[in-house]
């Protein structure tokens, strides 16, 4: 199985913390996708970002931004001066047999 | 809009019980999915349909049973419920593979 390692399972910062979140795959193929979601204490997933293989660019929204190095086979999460608001699962996931990380439950505090 | 709508949002059962879980997506979506969510093992696939008439098994399938009925729906079906299957669990469509996934909002089953 192609895994997906989160290896942070808790983190706690006060607000306006820079905080990142690590993400770790493995896989065989040349072309792939990983992606990052969020779980807000509601319980709904949402979707943050898709990277391609092709593509090693980072990628900034705001006060996220991503790190992806296919060299380490990371694709790390950056949040900038984190907010109440960021408290929630992190989980990052890839496309082979859309496989999850375990999460990473990030709390801001005020 | 819609998106993926998922029922029932809440169900208790009985060791030994029947029941299905339904799923269906308005976002002409080919590729659905139902994952389980339990307490620190994040998201586990348990089938997925990459097609409309096609079901693979993903990491934990067994004890479950899907049917890719059309297009729109794709249902999840615990012929013979254990503890073991109480969990939260979500349906999700993507476009293809290789794109992002939707999600419903979660059915929470127990079975005592």
């Amino acid at each position: 199985a192609q895994k997906v390692t989160q290896a942070q399972t808790e983190i706690s910062v006060v607000e306006k913390e820079d905080v990142t979140l690590d993400c770790v795959y493995e896989t065989r193929d040349t072309t792939y996708y990983l992606f990052w979601y969020k779980q807000p204490p509601s319980g709904e997933l949402v979707f943050l970002i898709r990277r391609n293989s092709f593509d090693e660019q980072n990628e900034i929204s705001g006060r996220y931004s991503w790190n992806f190095q296919k060299s380490t086979s990371s694709f790390n999460f950056t949040i900038t001066a984190s907010q109440v608001v960021d408290s929630a699962v992190y989980f990052c996931a890839n496309n082979n047999d859309m496989r999850f990380g375990a999460g990473t439950r990030l709390t801001v505090k005020p | 809009n819609a998106g993926v709508t998922q029922t029932p949002k809440f169900q208790v059962l009985k060791t030994g019980q029947s029941m299905t879980l339904q799923c269906a997506q308005d976002m002409n979506h080919n590729s659905m999915y139902w994952y389980r969510q339990d307490p620190g093992m994040g998201l586990r696939l348990i089938y997925y349909s990459a097609s409309e008439g096609t079901t693979d098994k993903g990491e934990v399938p067994n004890g479950y049973n899907v049917s890719r009925l059309n297009k729109r729906e794709f249902s999840l079906r615990l012929e013979s419920a254990a503890p073991s299957q109480t969990s939260v669990y979500f349906c999700a469509s993507s476009n293809t593979g290789r794109t992002e996934a939707f999600f419903g909002q979660g059915t929470r089953l127990t079975v005592v």
